[in-house]
């Protein structure tokens, strides 16, 4: 079946402009995950979605960063008045339930931000 | 606070011979654990996962992870290295507790086999 997709695949933004970032889950998957892959910085959690619960927002860097999940499927993070330090891989990934089920990625978007 | 180790950067071993990529973990409460691939310009493939029961877990690709309690230790292993097995690999952990699924992950170590 299909995976995860995200788009765009690359993006190449000025300092200072927002940016939206896309993702698709695979079908019937309850979770949905954003991470953010960086060379000095490694794996990190920025969001998760569970159903209808309210996400936990724990690892967004900053107010700049927000997402939402639309009818429970699509999601977007949205990346306001960016700087050269959000250049990095962010990566979308879902899962059946938030709980003991692997998470699957997709193939991320590169962010480069000049 | 949870945290993961991968305390090789890079593991170098030659084709055939068996390879270990060291995990060490720290978490309240009974861990989930997690190995996950990357191979070059491409996201994480999920190779195998730790939840509960047998300590020895079988994956994807003739990889195996065995849990440690004690140790806390979640070591990935493979008894003959492949040429195509060279890629980054990551271990991750959440804890069983909470409403979080939140991976955290280590920094991840290179295996590179030589033919």
């Amino acid at each position: 079946g299909a995976g995860v997709s995200q788009s765009p695949s690359n993006k190449v933004t000025e300092k200072g402009k927002d940016v939206e970032l896309r993702c698709d889950p695979i079908s019937g998957h309850t979770a949905l995950y954003w991470y953010r892959q960086s060379l000095g910085q490694g794996l990190e959690f920025l969001i998760y979605f569970q159903g209808n619960s309210a996400p936990d927002k724990s690892g967004l860097p900053s107010d700049r960063f927000s997402a939402e999940r639309t009818g429970g499927s699509v999601s977007t993070l949205t990346i306001q008045r960016t700087q050269q330090e959000d250049s990095a891989v962010y990566l979308c990934a879902s899962s059946l339930t938030g709980s003991i089920h692997e998470q699957y990625f997709g193939p991320g978007t590169r962010l480069t931000v000049t | 606070a949870q945290s993961v180790a991968q305390p090789e950067d890079q593991v170098n071993v030659a084709e055939g011979n068996p390879l270990t990529v060291k995990c060490t973990y720290s978490v309240s409460g009974n861990p989930y654990l997690f190995w996950y691939v990357q191979y070059p310009n491409r996201g994480l493939q999920f190779l195998l996962k730790y939840i509960t029961g047998d300590n020895l877990v079988k994956g994807s690709y003739g990889f195996e992870a065995e849990f440690n309690k004690s140790q806390t230790s979640f070591h990935l292993k493979k008894p003959s290295a492949l040429v195509s097995d060279s890629a980054l690999y990551f271990c991750a952990v959440r804890a069983s507790s909470g409403n979080t699924g939140k991976l955290i992950f280590g920094q991840g170590t290179t295996l590179q086999v030589k033919p």
